[in-house]
């Protein structure tokens, strides 16, 4: 399978704590995202980080990346209940050739996720 | 307000029953894609759209049906061929200008049970 997997499936801790997140997957990739999914919600983008790229932050979420163990990290540092969700991790490995464009789609490919709980 | 909607939010379906799940942007998108997820599970891709009149199969197509006869709407049909379409259906788009990002915009999603 293509498709990268989470691990843990299920995450909780309390308020302030530090949420880590791992994601595992098969085949090279061209870049590698985080989504976020709070109960019965569409997807909502977190971060990416390109395959030449090791370690990216936005706001409290870091993101690390090690191509040589197909491997990405998502950390959320001082989490906050309002974090509660599911935290899905996304390769894009296939490209897709668009007709008549001369440009290329990127294919993601999702995994199971992780179900973070924020207790406060 | 830019965005991309999906309705109903809930959809009830009789056996051998098709069904039309609607998804609108205004993005300015080319690209469209209708996922299904199931309790637990992570996004399966069914049908993507690049261009208008033009889409694609995904892993699992069968016993659905997409149309792209305007650049802003992707609906989905799910057909009484479809033997377990009780899900939760989710849309999204993307732009080509920017494909080696890929980043997907997604809707608020359709739950679909079938009675």
């Amino acid at each position: 399978s293509q498709q990268g997997e989470e691990d843990p499936q299920a995450l909780s801790i309390q308020e302030g704590e530090n949420a880590t997140m791992n994601c595992s997957y098969k085949t090279s990739i061209n870049n590698l995202q985080w989504y976020r999914q709070n109960s019965g919600r569409g997807l909502v983008h977190l971060i990416l980080i390109r395959s030449n790229e090791r370690e990216k932050h936005s706001g409290r979420l870091r993101v690390t990346l090690d191509t040589s163990k197909k491997s990405s990290s998502l950390l959320i540092t001082a989490s906050r209940a309002a974090d509660t969700a599911s935290y899905f991790c996304a390769t894009v490995t296939l490209f897709l050739p668009v007709a008549d464009r001369g440009s290329t789609l990127g294919r993601l490919y999702f995994g199971r996720g992780t179900q973070l709980t924020v207790w406060p | 307000d830019g965005g991309i909607t999906q309705s109903p939010k809930y959809l009830f379906r009789k056996e051998g029953q098709n069904v039309t799940l609607s998804c609108e942007q205004n993005l300015n998108h080319d690209a469209m894609y209708w996922y299904r997820q199931d309790p637990g599970q992570g996004l399966r891709l069914i049908y993507y759209s690049q261009i208008v009149n033009d889409f694609q199969k995904g892993d699992i197509a069968e016993g659905y049906s997409v149309s792209r006869e305007k650049k802003e709407s992707f609906p989905l049909t799910v057909t009484s061929a479809q033997k377990n379409p009780t899900a939760f259906y989710l849309c999204a788009s993307s732009t080509l200008r920017d494909t080696i990002t890929d980043t997907q915009y997604f809707g608020p999603g359709t739950r679909l049970t079938v009675l």
